[in-house]
């Protein structure tokens, strides 16, 4: 069935170092893509999305791009800061239904 | 995109009680969606709710234990009835976007059943 594959954390880093959250997906159709994300003690922000292969979402520094051929679309940042540290969730819809990831947690030290 | 608001935003309540969740949102919507967040764990779909309607639950909700209310198209309540420590936490109100795809979300209502 229709599912989402979320690389699991916490992941770590240092301000300033790059980022990479892997997601994959399995789905039957072409569903639009999403990644939120949640701060702490607060719901979920759409952080940005693709609606169509090779669409590159971007956001706050944040990109991902839509890879039909590989159902990837891993965000990535180039310079993350302390203030980026959050749960970030993959996502999708399918035909009106959202799947949503199992959620990365991302600290980012000073 | 919509702004949504909840009430309460945290609660501690006693087992074999019952909350109310309240969702407010700025903008007209044709469906509102409740979902739970349990610690350190993914969103999981309660129901989708309609107004004028019955609220449709997901495999494993039931209405007795999470009835819902739409008396109009800003505005639902979400019922835990009968709460268990099990029943421990967030609780997300969600609509679709205009573009009908996206789902926005409130800041959630954190729960804890002593």
């Amino acid at each position: 069935g229709d599912s989402v594959t979320q690389m699991e954390g916490p992941v770590t880093l240092s301000e300033e170092a790059c980022l990479t959250i892997n997601c994959t997906y399995t789905a039957t159709g072409y569903p639009s893509l999403f990644w939120y994300v949640q701060y702490p003690g607060e719901g979920l922000q759409l952080l940005l999305k693709a609606t169509k292969a090779d669409d590159k979402g971007s956001n706050k520094g944040f990109e991902a791009t839509y890879r039909k051929e590989t159902t990837s679309f891993h965000l990535e940042k180039g310079s993350v800061q302390v203030s980026d540290s959050a749960v970030y969730f993959c996502a999708f819809n399918n035909f009106n239904k959202f799947y949503f990831g199992s959620g990365t947690k991302l600290n980012v030290k000073p | 995109s919509a702004v949504i608001s909840q009430k309460p935003s945290r609660d501690i309540c006693q087992r074999g009680t019952s909350l109310t969740i309240q969702c407010q949102v700025d903008s007209q919507v044709t469906m509102m969606f409740w979902y739970r967040q349990q610690p350190g764990q993914s969103l999981t779909l309660i129901a989708t709710a309609n107004q004028g309607s019955e609220a449709t639950y997901e495999s494993g909700f039931v209405i007795d234990k999470f009835p819902i209310s739409r008396p109009n198209l800003t505005f639902s309540t979400l019922t835990v009835s009968n709460m268990s420590p099990e029943d421990s936490s967030i609780y997300l109100c969600s609509v679709r976007g205009q573009d009908g795809e996206t789902q926005y979300f409130g800041p959630g209502t954190r729960l804890l059943v002593l």
